[in-house]
C-alpha cells in the first residue's frame, strides 16, 4: 500500500522546474506533502484532498487527479531553500475515517547554483 | 501548526537496555503518532497513541517491543525494549490538532545508537 514516487532524485540548478510524482493502487482520501532536510524533522507542506482544489505554498503547487490516484508537486523557479527529500504521505478512503498515513520512499532533490 | 518537543534528542545505549521517548504538544490534538525512520528510509508508522487506552499498532510492531502511553491529549511516551543495534533509528513523534484533521505535524525526533 506505499505509494510510489517518482523520481527518485533529481537535480536542478537555480530557477529550473521539477515535478514530483506520487501514485497510489487504493482509493485515496488525502495526499500530504512534506520536505525534510538532512538531520531534520520532516517539514508539512500542504495537503491535497478528494474533491479539493489544487494547493499552493509559495512557489510550490500541487494537484490531486482523484481517478488516477496521482498526485504532482510542483516547483517552480526552484531555489536552493528547496533541497531536501520530498515525502507523500498518503491517507486511504475509508467510511470511519483513516487518519493514517503511509509514506513513499521520497524524492531526493538538489538544487546547485 | 503546533509546537512538538521531543526528549532526549539523541541518545546512545547498550544492546539489552530500554529508552523512553517522551512527546509534548503544546496545543491540543486528536490524534499522536510514532512513526521510525531508518537511515536514509521513509517514515513507517509504529502505531497510534490513544488516550486512556492500549496504543494501536501496525503490522510488525508489537506492543511488548514498543510499549506506549498517551495519559492525556497532549503527552505520550514511546519506550525501545530490550534494544539491539537494528532498533538503531530516529523515532518521531507526530500528531493531528484538534479541529483541523487534515494537517499532521512532526516532532524533532529522537536519534538512537545501539552499540
Amino acid at each position: 500500500q506505499q505509494p510510489v514516487q517518482s523520481p527518485q532524485a533529481v537535480i536542478l540548478r537555480e530557477g529550473e522546474d521539477a515535478v514530483i510524482n506520487c501514485s497510489s493502487s487504493k482509493a485515496l482520501y488525502s495526499v500530504h506533502w512534506y520536505r525534510q532536510k538532512h538531520g531534520e524533522a520532516p517539514v508539512f507542506l500542504m495537503i491535497l484532498l478528494k474533491g479539493g482544489e489544487q494547493m499552493r505554498h509559495e512557489k510550490i503547487s500541487a494537484s490531486f487527479n482523484e481517478k488516477k490516484q496521482q498526485s504532482s508537486l510542483y516547483l517552480t523557479a526552484s531555489q536552493l531553500s528547496y533541497s531536501g527529500t520530498y515525502f507523500c504521505g498518503t491517507e486511504i478512503e475509508s467510511g470511519a475515517g483513516s487518519y493514517q498515513l503511509t509514506f513513499g520512499k521520497g524524492t531526493k532533490l538538489s538544487v546547485i547554483p | 501548526s503546533a509546537v512538538i518537543s521531543q526528549k532526549p534528542s539523541r541518545d546512545i545505549c547498550q544492546r539489552g537496555t530500554s529508552l523512553t521517548i517522551q512527546c509534548q504538544v503544546d496545543s491540543q490534538v486528536t490524534m499522536m503518532f510514532w512513526y521510525r525512520q531508518q537511515p536514509g528510509q521513509s517514515l513507517t508508522l509504529i502505531a497510534t497513541a490513544n488516550q486512556g487506552s492500549e496504543a494501536t499498532y501496525e503490522s510488525g510492531f508489537v506492543i511488548d517491543k514498543f510499549p506506549i502511553s498517551r495519559p492525556n491529549l497532549t503527552f505520550s511516551t514511546l519506550t525501545v525494549s530490550n534494544m539491539s543495534p537494528e532498533d538503531s533509528s530516529i523515532y518521531l513523534c507526530s500528531v493531528r490538532l484538534r479541529g483541523r484533521r487534515e494537517t499532521q505535524y512532526f516532532g524533532p525526533g529522537t536519534r538512537l545508537l545501539v552499540l
